[in-house]
């Protein structure tokens, strides 16, 4: 079975463009969460969806930072614009209703804002 | 920002050794989870635990959710070099709904 899928595993960008970073969650999941991780600060919870719908995004950084997901099947987070303390590995996570608040990770996107 | 203390946060062992870690809060927590994290790569879900008390092992792994639900164990037998990576607890507490807190990790190195 495919677990979450995120892309890209890397992207290094300049500090002002804008960041694009995908997930496909696992098929049935019904609800989708965006951490960061950094060395200072450990995993950050950004925002999560249940059934597609924003429920929290109190750890959004600020405005710069927003997070959509049209279907079920697809979730992005977006920087614009970059700044190099985005710097981070993001990572995407899903849970399924059946097995309550247990979240499987995708391999995570480390981003580098020069 | 975190609210699980996670202790140690590293250790050196030799492999065979045991190994415990542990994390504690002043908040009362519904479920407890504990994940490894290897380099370049996201957590992966090792243990939950869901009752006061509950004991509950995966291989080598054994994990105890604390009576008082403030704080939860995780002890590793005979070690192995594979065992090396970043161990994270995780909780669920009574008022977060889906949301997850995370400890600050546990960096363990297992030496041949």
């Amino acid at each position: 079975d495919a677990g979450v899928i995120q892309s890209p595993r890397h992207e290094v960008t300049e500090m002002g463009q804008e960041v694009t970073l995908r997930c496909k969650p696992i098929s049935g999941h019904n609800s989708l969460f965006w951490y960061r991780q950094t060395m200072m600060r450990g995993l950050e919870l950004l925002i999560y969806f249940n059934n597609n719908v924003p429920i929290d995004d109190s750890g959004m950084p600020e405005d710069r930072f927003s997070a959509k997901m049209p279907n079920a099947s697809f979730s992005t987070l977006k920087i614009q614009p970059s700044e190099p303390r985005d710097s981070a590995v993001y990572f995407c996570a899903s849970s399924s209703p059946l097995e309550g608040v247990k979240l499987f990770f995708g391999s995570g996107t480390q981003l580098s804002v020069l | 920002g975190q609210q699980l203390n996670q202790s140690p946060q590293s250790m050196f062992i030799q492999e065979g050794e045991d190994v415990s870690m542990n994390c504690t809060s002043s908040s009362i927590f519904n479920t407890w989870l504990w994940y490894k994290q290897d380099p370049g790569e996201g957590p992966v879900l090792l243990i939950a635990l869901y009752k006061a008390g509950e004991l509950t092992s995966n291989g080598r792994l054994t994990a105890q959710f604390g009576i008082t639900r403030k704080d939860s164990f995780l002890n590793i037998s005979a070690s192995i070099p594979s065992d090396v990576g970043i161990y994270f607890c995780a909780g669920q507490r009574e008022t977060s709904g889906s949301r997850l807190t995370f400890g600050e990790g546990t960096q363990l190195t297992v030496n041949p």
